[in-house]
């Protein structure tokens, strides 16, 4: 089976523009969590969406958003970009209720905020 | 509320010694604790979690690591390091099995091996 997927790799923005990560999770899992990166605050839960749902959120602003699709796939949009949001943002998927939910984590995208 | 707390943002060990790295985590309720290992530029990897039941786990690449309620802690251990064991560990919990209510991650230990 495929991995979870995360495009693109790396990206570069300045301040003031928004971006859109893109993850894919593995086949068959329903649940997508995002998470946030820094060196400062370490790794940080952002939300996490099952069956095109948020169920569970983090404590960012509402600058930090997201949504899934029908086929799992996520994506996470952070509106006016600010410096403190250069980070690696990794996506994870997982099965619930099953005997093998487990986090599976992708490669990451590294956002830098010029 | 949860946190976890990794004693040691750095650890060095010589190859064929033994690794420690402690974690211990606080929580209202009984946890699901995980460690997770992080190489350069990768994601993170499952080493292993406890759920329920036996209290000693055991995971991927001869890593265990033991829950101790009385001592709120989720130490890793390995009893040989190897060269390839280099990069970072962080220790997590959740309220979930699986912990898709949002995992909360320690700060993590950097694993040096010296030859």
């Amino acid at each position: 089976k495929a991995g979870v997927t995360q495009t693109p790799r790396y990206l570069i923005k300045t301040r003031g523009q928004q971006v859109t990560l893109s993850c894919s999770p593995i086949s068959g899992h329903r649940s997508v969590s995002w998470y946030q990166q820094t060196p400062g605050q370490g790794l940080q839960f952002l939300f996490e969406y099952f069956s095109e749902t948020q169920r569970n959120k983090g404590n960012f602003p509402g600058r930090f958003s997201g949504r899934q699709f029908s086929n799992s796939r996520s994506e996470m949009n952070v509106s006016t970009l600010e410096l403190g949001d250069s980070a690696l943002y990794l996506c994870a998927s997982s099965l619930p209720g099953t005997s093998t939910d487990t986090q599976y984590f992708g490669p990451g995208t590294r956002l830098t905020v010029l | 509320a949860q946190s976890v707390t990794q004693l040691g943002s750095h650890v060095s060990v010589s190859e064929g010694a033994l690794v420690l790295l402690r974690c211990n985590y606080s929580s209202s309720v009984p946890p699901y604790l995980f460690w997770y290992v992080q190489y350069p530029n990768q994601g993170l990897q499952l080493l292993l979690k406890y759920t329920t039941g036996a209290t000693l786990v055991k995971g991927i690449n001869g890593f265990e690591a033991e829950f101790k309620k009385s001592e709120t802690s989720f130490h890793l251990t390995k009893p040989s390091a190897h060269m390839s064991d280099a990069a970072e560990y962080f220790c997590a919990v959740s309220l979930s099995g699986g912990g898709a209510d949002g995992l909360t991650f320690g700060k993590g230990t950097h694993l040096i091996i010296q030859p």
